[in-house]
């Protein structure tokens, strides 16, 4: 699987959009890009994911370049519930029950919502 | 609908003492997962299995050992515990085939050996 990079950490005010970016840089043609969140103490949650097209979901955007090295997700109206770590995840959709298909999580980006 | 179940949510073994963690599903999945987080880092994959009767290693395998008797659970097996293997265990499970949209986690067991 491709490696992602994400700043360890970022601050969002209530109520504003937060945009957590990642880079991608050795994505290869049949991976996607896959964001997760983990709530303090609690398992993941998928939030969303895609493969060139931008895509939307009633939790978020996500934002993909044109050459696909980078992305970035947006939480529209951020909330307080939204502090988490958010982990960004390159794999292939393409699960055949090879390794190629787990997913492989980084540090993520810590994101904090502040009143 | 429970989704992905883990017993216990907390366990203190000492060191040398064996136990197993149990993770049952009930959304007919075919794959399931094992990881482990330690503080301040991302989760770790431990064992994989695509299906009743099979199991593979992940990144982290050593010390661990898995079975998939029965498509809906997932047992993760410690034989000796030492202290490393003091962690938080997250079971997931998903779907197989082409364009696996997403994991479920469980709520995860917290583990710490003395």
């Amino acid at each position: 699987d491709a490696k992602t990079t994400q700043p360890p950490s970022m601050d969002c005010a209530e109520g504003r959009a937060a945009n957590l970016p990642c880079n991608h840089s050795t994505i290869s043609g049949n991976e996607y890009v896959y964001w997760y969140r983990q709530i303090h103490s609690q398992g993941p949650q998928y939030i969303i994911h895609g493969l060139k097209n931008n895509e939307t979901n009633e939790m978020a955007s996500l934002i993909i370049t044109e050459d696909r090295k980078s992305s970035t997700l947006i939480l529209p109206h951020a909330t307080l519930r939204d502090t988490a770590v958010y982990y960004c995840i390159v794999r292939s959709a393409l699960n055949y029950g090879g390794s190629q298909g787990n997913l492989i999580f980084g540090k993520g980006t810590k994101l904090s919502v502040k009143p | 609908n429970a989704g992905v179940t883990q017993t216990p949510k907390f366990r203190v073994l000492k060191t040398g003492q064996s136990m197993t963690l149990l993770c049952a599903q009930d959304m007919n999945h075919e794959y399931m997962y094992w990881y482990r987080q330690d503080p301040g880092m991302g989760l770790r994959l431990i064992h994989y299995s695509v299906g009743e009767g099979t199991t593979a290693k992940g990144e982290v395998p050593d010390g661990y050992n898995v079975s998939r008797l029965k498509k809906q659970n997932f047992l993760l097996g410690l034989e000796s515990a030492a202290p490393s293997q003091t962690s938080v265990y997250f079971c997931a499970s998903s779907t197989s085939g082409v364009f696996n949209y997403g994991y479920t986690f469980g709520s995860g067991t917290r583990l710490t050996v003395v």
